[in-house]
Order: structure tokens, then C-alpha cells, then sequence
């Protein structure tokens, strides 16, 4: 079994729908807990980062971490064409340097 | 602007021979990371070094080499010894040092074919 499960989609919205993205993981020593954005031919970039359990909101994007059931989301409201792209969960341990595991990522599509 | 700087963004090699990805960052960031990407597969960690002129193989190591002569610079060395190169080259750095989040930054990548 993966540490980190994520649906690798492919995803197709319209635009204008709220979109949610989900991954589960089976280390419960994960606290830190992040999503990447990643553009095709391009390199990932950090978009949310939340620690431990809760909600963090941003604009149009929402992460939520549920420890109890080990389940991550991010939510797009208002989704745009500009929001197409590769959407990768990641986490880690504290503790200085641990190791980042990521999602294989869910790719999405914003219809116009 | 500060970031990191990955080169070349493509490369093409016969099979047989040795290649070195550049990875220049300007962050001041004391840890470094190569990862590739492969279609179904995300983010495999190939070597990471947390400070200059120490390094780690990280989870698929065989057939890579790396150095760390200086923070700044992290290149890795593809060899003939890795059987399947072809693949989506990144590398990131990390700030932050004993209370690093996880935040990342990473390059644009580099994409080897071997032909």
C-alpha cells in the first residue's frame, strides 16, 4: 500500500464549478500537509499548506486535513480555465528535514 | 528574482553515456533535492543533501550520482547504469532548517530522452 493515495483523474469541470480534490494516507505521522499546483512541462509550486487538522482557506482554494480519517481535500470554488493543471497532495513528518511524499497528482480540465 | 535555475531544459542522449543536470538556486536555502517524474508514477526522490558536501540517496538512488561542493549548486550526474533515464527531471530546495515545513521550491525541470 502507498503511504500517499491520490486519484490520478483525469478531472473535467466547467468552468464556474467547484471542484474537489482528495488524497488518503496511511502514515499518521504526517503533520504537515500541502498541495502543489503543477503546470504542464513545468515544475510544481506550493498553493496551500496547512499543519495538523483544519481548514485553511485562500481566495478561490480551500484545504481541509480530517487526521481522524487520514484524508486531505482541496477545494477550488469558481473554477476558471486558468486553473487547469496537475494538482499534487503532499506531507510530511516534523521535524526538520523529514522526507516530503507526494501524490502521483490529479490532473484537472476547466472547461470554458 | 530568486529561485532555482534548472539546465538544460531538454536533453537528448545516446544510450551508453553520462549526463549532468545543472541545479543553481539562489535562496539561501541550506537543503537540496532531485526528484523525477514519471506519467502514473509522481514524485520519486532520488538524492537530497542538507548541507554542503553531505548528501543522501533517497528512494531510487541506483544508476545517479550527485555532488554538493557548493550551497548553491546541486548537479546530478544520469549514468549509463540507470536502465530507464528517460524522464522529467526536478530539483527543489528547502528552507526553513530544523522547523523546514515541507515547503518546497522547485526548478522548471529538465526532460531527458535517451534515443
Amino acid at each position: 500500500q502507498k503511504e500517499v493515495e491520490q486519484d490520478p483523474g483525469p478531472l473535467s469541470v466547467p468552468e464556474g464549478a467547484i471542484v474537489s480534490l482528495n488524497c488518503t494516507y496511511s502514515n499518521s505521522a504526517f503533520q504537515y500537509f500541502m498541495w502543489y499546483r503543477q503546470y504542464s512541462r513545468k515544475g510544481p509550486e506550493l498553493l496551500m499548506y496547512t499543519y495538523s487538522s483544519g481548514n485553511k482557506e485562500d481566495g478561490r482554494f480551500t484545504a481541509q486535513v480530517d487526521k481522524s480519517s487520514k484524508y486531505i481535500s482541496l477545494f477550488i470554488r469558481d473554477s476558471q480555465p486558468s486553473d487547469s493543471a496537475t494538482y499534487l497532495c503532499a506531507m510530511k513528518r516534523p521535524g526538520g528535514y523529514q522526507k516530503v511524499t507526494f501524490g502521483i497528482g490529479t490532473k484537472l480540465q476547466v472547461i470554458p | 528574482d530568486g529561485g532555482i535555475t534548472q539546465s538544460p531544459k531538454y536533453l537528448f542522449r545516446k544510450e551508453g553515456q553520462n549526463v549532468t543536470l545543472s541545479c543553481e538556486q539562489n535562496l539561501n536555502h541550506d537543503a537540496m533535492y532531485w526528484y523525477r517524474q514519471d506519467p502514473g508514477q509522481g514524485l520519486r526522490l532520488i538524492y537530497y543533501s542538507q548541507i554542503v558536501n553531505d548528501f543522501q540517496k533517497g528512494d531510487i538512488a541506483e544508476g545517479y550520482s550527485v555532488s554538493r561542493e557548493k550551497k548553491e549548486s546541486f548537479p546530478l550526474t544520469v549514468t549509463s547504469a540507470q536502465k530507464n533515464p528517460t524522464a522529467f527531471y526536478l530539483c527543489a530546495s528547502q528552507g526553513g532548517g530544523g522547523e523546514a515545513t515541507g515547503e518546497l521550491f522547485f526548478g522548471e525541470g529538465s526532460r531527458l530522452t535517451v534515443l
